[in-house]
């Protein structure tokens, strides 16, 4: 199964910690998003990335988060000094190009500050 | 005002109806529309995308874009308990991010 792969699925953070959210993007996909889902709310846009570049990050926290996808390995995003509030489920989509729209989710990694 | 708007339902219907979920947007730059089917504790799963206005078909699932009103919609045929699930509707003008709605869980009962 060549599908998005994100690990670990649970995360549990003491407050004041960091929080690393691994994503590893379908076969032949050079495109990843980020995405934050909260309890009853809706998928957020947080962030867009290709290779080595970040395209978009208009949904993205000023503080406490970043994000990169270097040229080799998983796309990462980094959560410094987690608080409560950051306890949610983030979940990373590819998609193959610029100018394609489907995007394809994987299973997401669930963030429980403690 | 959110640009996606979606009924959170639960829509519970019987096995075999046909069911329809429903989304307004507010966003006029918004050219591609898709929509999302989201098990329990699972990521979103890719049903299907449109482009602009029309129809598009595809096994028991339609998805209608209206622009005029900013209105789409999704239509599943003979229902089946497999269906139950939350259903996501979305919008993009610029090939980057997704803006969704938050979501109509659908319940099929037997």
């Amino acid at each position: 199964n060549a599908g998005v792969m994100q690990n670990p699925r649970h995360l549990v953070r003491r407050r004041g910690q960091e929080a690393r959210l691994r994503c590893s993007p379908m076969k032949g996909h050079s495109h990843v998003y980020w995405y934050r889902q909260l309890p009853e709310e809706g998928l957020k846009f947080m962030v867009y990335l290709q290779k080595e570049n970040i395209i978009d990050e208009s949904g993205m926290p000023k503080e406490r988060f970043s994000a990169e996808f270097p040229k080799e390995g998983p796309s990462i995003l980094r959560i410094q000094q987690v608080v409560r509030g950051d306890s949610a489920a983030y979940f990373c989509a590819s998609s193959f190009g610029r100018g394609t729209y489907e995007q394809y989710f994987g299973p997401g990694t669930r963030l429980t500050v403690t | 005002q959110k640009e996606v708007e979606q009924d959170p339902g639960p829509l519970s219907v019987p096995e075999g109806a046909i069911v329809s979920l429903n989304c307004t947007y507010s966003n006029s730059a918004f050219q591609y529309f898709m929509w999302y089917r989201q098990y329990s504790r699972k990521g979103p799963e890719l049903l299907m995308y449109t482009y602009s206005s029309g129809n598009k078909e595809d096994g028991r699932f339609t998805a209608q874009v209206d622009k005029s009103s900013k209105y789409i919609s999704l239509f599943i045929r003979d229902s089946q308990p497999s269906d139950s699930a939350t259903y996501l509707c979305a919008g993009t003008g610029t090939a980057s991010k997704l803006t969704f709605g938050t979501g109509t869980r659908l319940q099929v009962t037997l």
